[in-house]
């Protein structure tokens, strides 16, 4: 049982590349979120996906996509990356949108964009 | 709007003494979760505890308590005999019911540092 699995940890890009931040769940969880963590402040959601099928935007959503694969996946895209979305990148799940059940979270992914 | 308010950036507590850091929050929903977070120096995002809206009694978790007070709209997280493992970066956190459901919001963070 591996919770809340990111890849990559580290990336470095340069101004105007894409890519993709993969997370998987293995908890059968319902929800799921993006957030982001810059430096010396809390996580900022980016998109979450109350169940399989659905997305929304979150309080930061400008510059990134999602898609909810499947019940266990959940990935975001940067499609033309800026300097200012160099951060911490954390996904986390959760069994139900509609409670108030924790959210467990995955170990982030380390964005650089130069 | 939903909003966290961690006002100590920094602490320091001397180990085996008890600590509080201060979360009060703001919103119109009724229905809410509060959460408390511990983030080491590794990087990983740790659930501490937990408290419901609805919770007439104050969670505990071992050495974590949380002291909600509703009608302050406060959460405030109580470690007790500090630890040289518990200096850390702490987050509070709320999550919505409701039409908003799902979404959370976090303060700031507060970093602790416990001395030896």
């Amino acid at each position: 049982n591996a919770g809340v699995t990111q890849t990559p940890k580290f990336q470095v890009l340069k101004t105007g590349q894409s890519m993709t931040l993969q997370c998987a769940q293995d908890m059968n969880h319902n929800s799921m979120y993006w957030y982001r963590q810059d430096p010396g402040m809390g996580l900022r959601l980016i998109y979450y996906s109350a169940s399989e099928g659905t997305t929304d935007k979150g309080e930061v959503p400008n510059g990134y996509n999602v898609s909810r694969l499947n019940k266990r996946e959940f990935s975001l895209r940067l499609e033309s990356a800026a300097p200012s979305q160099t951060s911490v990148y954390f996904c986390a799940s959760t069994g139900d949108y509609l409670s108030t059940d924790t959210q467990y979270f995955g170990p982030g992914t380390r964005l650089t964009v130069l | 709007a939903q909003k966290i308010t961690q006002t100590q950036p920094g602490m320091f507590v001397q180990e085996k003494e008890a600590v509080t850091l201060d979360c009060t929050y703001d919103t119109s929903d009724q229905s809410y979760g509060l959460f408390w977070y511990k983030q080491p120096s590794s990087g990983e995002m740790i659930f501490l505890i937990y408290q419901g809206s609805y919770d007439e009694q104050n969670a505990t978790e071992g050495r974590y308590s949380l002291n909600f007070q509703k009608a302050r709209k406060s959460a405030n997280l109580v470690i007790s005999a500090s630890q040289l493992g518990d200096s850390a970066m702490y987050f509070c956190a709320m999550r919505q019911e409701g039409t908003n459901a799902g979404k959370s919001t976090f303060g700031d963070g507060t970093t602790l540092t416990v001395k030896p």
